[in-house]
C-alpha cells in the first residue's frame, strides 16, 4: 500500500458544526502532515506530526485541532469555521521527518464553510 | 523569512518545444524537492534532489539542484499536452518543514 487515504471527499459545513478529517497511511511513515491550500495558491503547512506527536503548529487558529490517535491515523477536528477556511485541506506522510524521500499526499478534502 | 519563487507563473508552450522553469529560494537548503499537480487533483512527487548538483530525470523532465546559487531548474525535453499542470518546487531549509514555491503553471499547446 502506497497510498495516503483521506475522507471525506468533499466536505460542506455550517459555521456552527463540528466535523473531522481524516487522514491513513499504512506504509509505515512516521511523520504526517495537514497543509490548506487555497485556489491557485501553493500548500501552507499547519501541522507536523513525528512519531505521533505534535512537532509543529503553524500559529493555527484553535478551530482546528490535529489529532495523531496512531502512527497509521492522522485527524484534523474543526469546530466553529469561517467561510474563509474553505480550501483544499491536504494530508501527507512521509518516512521520517526529514523528509529525505519526499512526501506522499493524499488526494485532499474539499470543504466548503457556508 | 525563507522565499521560494518560481519563474515564470505561466507558462504556455507549444508541443515538440523545450522549456525551464527555475526555483529560486532565500535562505540555505541542502534539498529541494519537485511536485506536480493535476486541477483539483492532490500532488505527486515527481524529483528529490538532496544534495548540489543532484540532477535527475524522468521522461520527459530534468531537475537539477544548485545549492550554492539557491537554484534548481525543471526543464522540459519536447513536451507534451500530458504535461499540462501547474508544477512546484519545495524547499525544506533544516527546519522540518517544506515551504512551497508560488507555482507555475504549465499549459501545452496541440
Amino acid at each position: 500500500d502506497t497510498e495516503v487515504t483521506q475522507t471525506p471527499k468533499h466536505l460542506v459545513m455550517g459555521m456552527t458544526n463540528k466535523k473531522s478529517l481524516k487522514c491513513e497511511q499504512h506504509m509505515g511513515h512516521r511523520a504526517m502532515y495537514w497543509y490548506k491550500q487555497k485556489a491557485k495558491k501553493p500548500p501552507e503547512l499547519m501541522f507536523v506530526y513525528s512519531y505521533e506527536k505534535l512537532s509543529i503548529n503553524e500559529s493555527v487558529p484553535s478551530r482546528f485541532s490535529p489529532e495523531c490517535p496512531n502512527s497509521s491515523l492522522l485527524n484534523l477536528h474543526l469546530h466553529a469555521l469561517q467561510p474563509e477556511d474553505s480550501a483544499l485541506y491536504l494530508c501527507a506522510s512521509s518516512q521520517d521527518a526529514r523528509g529525505n524521500y519526499g512526501y506522499t499526499f493524499g488526494s485532499g478534502t474539499r470543504l466548503t464553510v457556508v | 523569512e525563507l522565499k521560494v519563487e518560481q519563474n515564470p507563473l505561466f507558462l504556455s508552450m507549444q508541443e515538440g518545444k523545450n522549456y525551464t522553469i527555475y526555483c529560486n529560494y532565500s535562505t540555505t537548503s541542502d534539498r529541494l524537492y519537485w511536485y506536480r499537480q493535476d486541477p483539483g487533483k492532490s500532488l505527486e512527487s515527481l524529483f528529490v534532489l538532496l544534495s548540489n548538483g543532484a540532477v535527475k530525470q524522468e521522461g520527459r523532465l530534468m531537475a537539477s539542484l544548485d545549492t550554492k546559487a539557491r537554484l534548481s531548474t525543471l526543464h522540459i525535453t519536447a513536451a507534451v499536452h500530458d504535461l499540462s499542470a501547474t508544477y512546484f518546487c519545495a524547499v525544506d531549509p533544516g527546519t522540518y518543514k517544506y515551504i512551497f514555491g508560488t507555482g507555475t503553471r504549465l499549459k501545452v499547446l496541440a
